[in-house]
């Protein structure tokens, strides 16, 4: 499976700041998924990042708030503007084991953000 | 709504036990599931994942899918405390509009007593 490498591996900020996410993948992939997992709760999906066009935005995540960039197939990053301590939560970068909507995700190591 | 429920646990067992974890999920059109090994302050790692009712067999992992009762389980045969953590159990459905997603439930954890 794809090799994940997320950057950074925590971090902690201040409110009102922003903290932008790297997510390097070894191989192509058409479809990056950025998820959050808060304390004590599961993966919730912000968004689908697809390379050439918009990212595709879950109910209640919005483009203002996390920003995607997808400039090539290998490549994403994602923003977390404006922080609030309700932000403190591990992000995770995800692909597809194989090009099919069926196929597993496998995810990187995760960014795990606490907010002050 | 789509969702994916899971006991929370903890689900304690004896090592050499049989360990066996269920979820069960809401669309019918769920395709296909996975099972997910989380470590505490780790990532989840994918343990195995099933398509069609049924058993399939991993090692010492079973998954089991009943599209029928719409519930997915995961049996773990001889427990070892490495086994402990949290199994997340995730969805996917078939899509329409091009792509899919996958849904997690919220997680059972799992404790192997030596």
């Amino acid at each position: 499976s794809a090799v994940i490498s997320q950057k950074p591996s925590r971090d902690i900020c201040q409110r009102g700041t922003s903290l932008t996410i790297q997510c390097q993948v070894d191989s192509q992939v058409t479809m990056m998924f950025w998820y959050r997992q808060q304390p004590g709760q599961s993966l919730t999906l912000i968004a689908t990042a697809n390379q050439g066009s918009e990212a595709t935005y879950e109910s209640g995540f919005v483009i203002d708030k996390f920003p995607i960039s997808r400039p090539n197939l290998t490549f994403s990053t994602l923003t977390v503007s404006n922080m609030s301590p309700e932000d403190s939560s591990i992000y995770l970068c995800s692909v597809r084991e194989a090009p099919y909507f069926n196929s597993p995700l496998h995810f990187g190591n995760g960014t795990r953000l606490t907010v002050t | 709504q789509k969702e994916v429920e899971q006991n929370s646990g903890p689900l304690s067992v004896p090592e050499g036990a049989i360990a066996s974890l269920n979820c069960t999920y809401s669309d019918r059109g769920s395709q296909s599931f996975f099972w997910y090994r989380q470590y505490s302050g780790k990532s989840p790692e994918l343990i195995m994942f099933i398509y069609s009712n049924g058993d399939k067999e991993d090692g010492r992992f079973t998954a089991q899918l009943n599209k029928a009762s719409q519930y997915v389980s995961l049996l773990i045969r001889d427990s070892q405390p490495s086994d402990s953590a949290t199994y997340l159990c995730a969805v996917n459905l078939m899509p329409f509009s091009g792509y899919s997603t996958l849904t997690f439930g919220k997680g059972t954890m799992l404790l192997v007593s030596p």
